[in-house]
This record gives C-alpha cells, sequence and structure tokens, in this order.
C-alpha cells in the first residue's frame, strides 16, 4: 500500500471550513483513498473514502487530484466535537489498513 | 444500531499473567481485524480473520500473542505471560466483505481495550 503524508497539526477556528490536505505521490490505480478519524479516548472512526472522483457525504467531502498524488479531506463547518486526529489511509485490496501518524486538529471557540 | 463491541474496556494485569480480550463484530460481518495502538502512534495491524479462518497473522509481535474466531462470529485475543511493552490499546474492527474489492469496503472500529500491565 503506498504511503501517506500529512501535516502534523492543524489549527481551525470553529464554523469555518476545515481543509486537510494528504501526499500519496505512490498511489497505483486501484488504490483507494480512505479518512478516518480518532477522537480521544475512542476508536477510529469511518468519514470517507473514494477513488477518482471527489465524493460527499453528510460528514465530510474528499477532493482528489487529477493525477490522485493529493486529496483534501472538507469538514465544511467546523465544529469542537471535530477535534481529532485525522488519518489519511490508501488501501488496496490487500485487507488491513495502515495507519501513519495523521494531523492532529485542533478547533477552536 | 449495534457497532463493533469489545470487552473489557480497561484490563490491567500484572507482568507475567495472562489475558484475553474479547471482541464483537457487527452482525454478519464477515471479516474481523485486530490492531494495537500504542500511546501518540497510528493504530498497527495485528491479524485478520475471513469468518473463522485466520488469513494473516503477520503483525502478531510474538508467539505469547494468539488470536481465535471459532465459530466465525466473536473473536478473542489472547496475551501470555504479559510484559510492560504489551501495555497498548487493543482495538477490533469488522467490515462486511474480504478479498476482491473489499478496497470499497470500509471497516468499522470498536472503542478498544486499553491494557496496562504493571
Amino acid at each position: 500500500d503506498a504511503k501517506t503524508t500529512q501535516p502534523p497539526s492543524m489549527d481551525c477556528a470553529e464554523g469555518r471550513a476545515a481543509n486537510l490536505p494528504c501526499n500519496h505521490s505512490t498511489i497505483s490505480g486501484n488504490e483507494y483513498v480512505y479518512w478516518y478519524r480518532q477522537i480521544h479516548s475512542q476508536g477510529p472512526q469511518y468519514i470517507i473514502h473514494g477513488l477518482k472522483n471527489n465524493e460527499t457525504n453528510e460528514m465530510a467531502s474528499l477532493i482528489i487530484t487529477e493525477d490522485r498524488k493529493s486529496s483534501t479531506l472538507i469538514l465544511p463547518h467546523a465544529t469542537l466535537r471535530d477535534t481529532a486526529v485525522y488519518y489519511c489511509i490508501v488501501r488496496q485490496n490487500t485487507d488491513k489498513l495502515i495507519f501513519g501518524t495523521g494531523t492532529r486538529l485542533q478547533v477552536f471557540p | 444500531g449495534a457497532g463493533v463491541s469489545q470487552s473489557p474496556r480497561y484490563k490491567v494485569a500484572k507482568r507475567g499473567q495472562d489475558v484475553a480480550l474479547r471482541c464483537d463484530p457487527i452482525s454478519g460481518h464477515v471479516s474481523l481485524f485486530w490492531y494495537q495502538q500504542a500511546l501518540g502512534q497510528g493504530p498497527e495491524f495485528l491479524t485478520y480473520f475471513q469468518n473463522e479462518a485466520q488469513l494473516d497473522k503477520s503483525g502478531l509481535p510474538s508467539d505469547r500473542f494468539f488470536a481465535e474466531r471459532p465459530e466465525g462470529s466473536v473473536s478473542t485475543l489472547k496475551i501470555q505471560r504479559t510484559q510492560q511493552e504489551d501495555s497498548a490499546v487493543y482495538l477490533c474492527a469488522s467490515s462486511p466483505r474480504t478479498g476482491k474489492g473489499s478496497g470499497n469496503q470500509p471497516q468499522h472500529f470498536g472503542d478498544g481495550t486499553r491494557l496496562s500491565i504493571l
């Protein structure tokens, strides 16, 4: 599975959009981009995933560049409860997830 | 709706004791995974089941770690002769299917068991 690179930390004001970047320059054609988040003392929570097209659900939007070498997770209106560590993972049909160290997002009032 | 359930939520054991951690996956999920998460790190893969078959145990750190899923639903992770370095959060995840096409299937996690070895 391809390696991902994320900034270690980011801040965002409550009510503003949080844009979390991820680089995955070695991604191959059949690898999906997954995003999970982990709030303190909880297990990782699935957010969204995509292959080539941009995706949107009730939690977030995922924007994947045309060359698929990077992506951005967008939380449109961040709240204090969105404070968490966000993991970007690229995944093939291998079943296990390989987590990096993620981005620690701090939403402030 | 019922998610992945893990028990106990917290476990404290003395070095050298054996421990058993339980995972109840989402009903009907074929795949079950165990991960270990050290403090300040991301989760790391331990082992994976498809129904009752353990298809990958490449992440188990030593032969003191043993996992089973005898009826293809509930799974138990056992650690024998625990050591202080075994202290971590142990996470279980499940997903509906496996193999080809599984890249499109999210894994859903429980909240883990926090194991502390004294």
